[in-house]
């Protein structure tokens, strides 16, 4: 079974500041990693995704993370965050090969400071 | 024109009620779920469908009982409200299991 661990359940971060949200996994098998954002009174909605290919995914809005899978992790990191950033950012995690389900980590709250 | 659209979007009723909750897809996906978000933003899946077939249930209590007409909806029917059951419920849709879901916009669920 997959889990996926993120140690920072909120993380400030001054404007126009750089961030990383970090997201750990584990899995006996190789995995999909997505992140997905979470504005104040809205659903989930993809951010970005590795499925396979090269290890750095970008975002339409100035985010990236990488797939490390040494280390197993898939941080989340943006140079310069905007006040417009702020939301809950959650890291997921499936299994390649299977049809199994995908699972969350417990989110990280992102908090602009103007 | 909304890819997974949920009905209602707030719901408050007293305890004990029966309620019930409608999720729509228009992405052709065979895949469905319902997940349940908690006031600490934790996100924890309840059910998933395929092809209109459960697939999972995550020891859910039986008071919650999910329905799916057809592959397009997945309704879900709670009995017996509690005011624990009082969270954020969102319907997400993915081509597979394992692929990326697409999520709702929810549905706040407060039990009185």
């Amino acid at each position: 079974a997959q889990s996926v661990t993120q140690l920072d359940s909120q993380v400030p971060v001054f404007e126009e500041a750089p961030v990383e949200l970090r997201c750990n996994y584990s899995s006996s098998v190789s995995v999909y990693l997505f992140w997905y954002v979470q504005y104040p009174n809205q659903g989930l909605q993809l951010l970005l995704k590795y499925l396979s290919g090269s290890t750095l995914v970008e975002s339409i809005n100035g985010f990236e993370a990488e797939f490390n899978k040494s280390q197993t992790s898939f941080h989340l990191r943006k140079p310069s965050v905007h006040i417009s950033d702020t939301a809950e950012y959650f890291c997921a995690v499936s299994a390649k090969n299977r049809d199994d389900k995908i699972i969350f980590g417990k989110g990280t709250r992102l908090h602009i400071l103007p | 024109d909304t890819a997974v659209s949920q009905t209602p979007k707030y719901l408050v009723t007293q305890m004990g009620n029966d309620k019930s909750i409608k999720c729509e897809q228009n992405l052709g996906h065979d895949t469905m779920y319902w997940y349940k978000q908690d006031s600490k933003k934790f996100l924890k899946i309840m059910f998933s469908y395929n092809n209109k077939e459960l697939i999972i249930n995550e020891t859910v209590p039986n008071r919650f009982s999910p329905k799916s007409p057809d592959k397009a909806h997945l309704n879900l029917h709670i009995n017996s409200l509690e005011l624990g059951d009082s969270a954020v419920y969102f319907c997400a849709t993915a081509g597979r299991p394992n692929t990326e879901a697409f999520f709702g916009q929810g549905t706040r669920l407060t039990v009185v």
